[in-house]
């Protein structure tokens, strides 16, 4: 069974870096199958995908249009987990935050815990 | 405003039968991309509960089932149970945002 667990603080101040953590078990961050996700959601966005990692004999990024200037998400296949870096916060950043796994079926089939978010001095 | 559209809410009594739409356009659903569908119970992460426009993961009761056509998609639940009682996604590829979008979601009451 895959089991994503999430990590990093849940308060950040604005204009700083918000990092998150998700640690993989069950599967593996270089799958040629998977791909890892980073996801939001908050009360005025709904549900907002951020961008994903994956590995195809090399490895890609995708970023969501919206925080593309803004966004790095990172892989370290030594710990079998991947990160989140959403640069120049700001308070409409406040979120909960999820990483996921998209499969075969390019649906996100399982879901970290969530790590709430929040932006503020 | 989410680039697909869902009704804000829906209800049905027990044993009822409901639907809830997802309208895109030309460049997501229309296009031909499948629809996912995800329940999300209060305090948990969503829940794929139909994937691929139609197809039920194992251990979702087929009591729940999705239909795709022109640039909408639809989940339908029959036999309504109290614990059907969530919030409901969907989501699909957006080519002109070349990324994956959602839905605004629906949440259910079961009267």
């Amino acid at each position: 069974q895959v089991r994503l667990q999430q990590s990093g603080p849940g308060l950040v101040k604005p204009s700083q870096t918000l990092s998150l953590t998700c640690a993989i078990s069950g599967d593996s961050v270089s799958s040629n199958s998977a791909a890892w996700n980073w996801i939001r959601q908050s009360p005025s966005r709904g549900l907002e995908w951020l961008g994903k990692t994956y590995y195809r004999s090399k490895w890609y990024n995708d970023y969501a249009v919206s925080v593309k200037s803004r966004i790095t998400i990172n892989r370290d296949t030594s710990k079998n987990q991947f990160s989140l870096q959403l640069n120049s916060v700001t308070p409409d950043d406040t979120a909960l935050y999820y990483c996921a796994r998209e499969g075969v079926n390019d649906a996100f089939d399982f879901w970290g815990q969530g790590t709430m978010v929040t932006v503020s001095s | 405003q989410s680039v697909l559209t869902q009704p804000p809410s829906v209800s049905g009594a027990p044993g009822q039968r409901v639907t809830i739409s997802c309208t895109g356009s030309s460049s997501n659903i229309g296009a031909g991309y499948d629809v996912h569908w995800y329940q999300q119970l209060p305090g948990t992460a969503p829940k794929v509960l139909i994937y691929g426009n139609s197809n039920r993961p194992s251990g979702v009761p087929d009591r729940f089932s999705g239909s795709k056509s022109g640039t909408s998609a639809s989940l339908a639940i029959s036999g309504l149970q109290a614990e059907d009682e969530a919030d409901y996604y969907c989501q699909s590829y957006d080519s002109s945002l070349s990324g994956w979008v959602f839905g605004g979601g629906t949440k259910l009451t079961v009267l």
